[in-house]
Formats: C-alpha cells, structure tokens, sequence
C-alpha cells in the first residue's frame, strides 16, 4: 500500500506564471484535502473534496487557486497569476471515508514564487 | 471557533530525558476529535494518535503517551526517554463535528533531542 505522493516536490516559477501541482491519495480513501503550510505555522486548510465533489473551501482559497478531482481519484491544485505570497509548502492528505478519521499526508510540493 | 494553541514553540532536551508537549484546545462543538502529528526534518507529517472528546482515557504506546483533560481543554504529548530521532516538530489539531472536515492545527512544537 502506497502513501499519499504529490508531485511535483519542488516548485520555483516567476510572479504571474501558473503552476499546477498534482496530489495521488492512498487508493482506499474517497476524501482528499489540501492544506497550505508556510515556515513556522502548522498546516492551514484550502479544501476537501468527498470523491469528485469538492465539499468545502477556505476563505484562504482566493480565486486565483482552483482544484478539481474529476474522476475522484487524483486531485490538481491550479495557482494563476503566482504571487510571492504564494510561496509555501503544499501539502495534500487523503482519508478513509469514516468522519474525522485521520488524513494521511503526502510529502508536499514546496512552491517558490520569485 | 476551532483553536489549537502549542505555546511551546521550541524545546531541547538531552537524550534519555521525558519531555511533555502541551497542547490546549478551543471549541464550541460538544463532540470533537484531537490529533497529533510528527513531522521530521523530512517534512512529512506523520500521524501518532486520534482521540475522541467523548473517550478521556489516556493512552500510551511505547515510549509515547497522551493525557486528555476535557476539564482543562488540554492533550498533552509525552515522550519517555527521549531519542535522538524524537527530533521533530510536532503538531496538535482538532476537527469539531460541526464545523466541516478540516483539521484546525497548532502553531507546532520543534523538539530537538540532544545526543
């Protein structure tokens, strides 16, 4: 069994270009999440999605940022027009679909806006 | 509101010393779920435990234990004997039944065990 895996591992883009990041969840777990962690600070909630359907989005999930899942297997999460406060560590988690069960974590996508 | 608060935000302890880190909690929700999470220099986060707000009995797992305190809103983290592999930040977060799937996590906690 395979964990979570995100890819890519590292992201260096210009101010203004768009990035796509891409988040594998453990094949058993129909929930998926993704949460933003920048250096010093615990991870920040973006959004969940409950196999296709994206269920819930955080007020941090601005309308530059847009995920899917459309098969309900992998999820993307999309930034437009990056800005240096953009910079961060991407992280996806994935569950089993008990509620509140705990989320597994992937290993991240750290994102540099220069 | 959901609040996790770590007031410790760095600790360095000498191998084969206890170390306990705190966690206190804020929350409306009368049914709610505790976490703690481990993330090495790796960068991954690792879970360690689950508790539900309705079951206060501690528990221990080798050399790790946690004791839960509704009446103080806390879940306290406490690693025996500490080891060089200990080193990590760890984090506290707590998902209430009420407000959505998400886990609201701690500022964390970096402990670094000196050899």
């Amino acid at each position: 069994d395979t964990g979570v895996s995100q890819d890519p591992r590292h992201k260096i883009t210009k101010r203004g270009q768009n990035v796509t990041f891409r988040c594998d969840p453990i094949s058993e777990h129909n929930r998926l999440y993704w949460y933003r962690q920048t250096l010093g600070q615990g991870p920040e909630f973006l959004t969940y999605f409950q196999n296709e359907a994206q269920l819930e989005k955080s007020r941090l999930l601005s309308d530059r940022f847009s995920a899917e899942r459309p098969k309900g297997s992998f999820s993307t999460l999309e930034i437009q027009r990056t800005e240096q406060g953009d910079s961060a560590m991407y992280l996806c988690a994935s569950s089993f679909p008990r509620p509140r069960d705990e989320q597994y974590f992937g290993p991240g996508t750290r994102l540099t806006v220069t | 509101a959901q609040k996790v608060t770590q007031a410790q935000t760095e600790i360095s302890v000498v191998e084969k010393e206890d170390v306990t880190l705190d966690c206190v909690y804020e929350t409306r929700d009368t049914t709610y779920y505790l976490f703690w999470y481990k993330q090495p220099p790796s960068g991954e986060l690792v879970f360690l435990i689950r508790r539900n707000s309705f079951d206060e009995q501690n528990e221990i797992s080798g050399r790790y234990s946690w004791n839960f305190q509704k009446s103080t809103s806390s879940f306290n983290f406490t690693i025996t004997a500490s080891q060089v592999v200990d080193s990590a930040v760890y984090f506290c977060a707590l998902s209430g039944k009420n407000t959505g799937n998400q886990f609201y996590f701690g500022t964390g906690t970096s402990l670094t065990v000196i050899p």
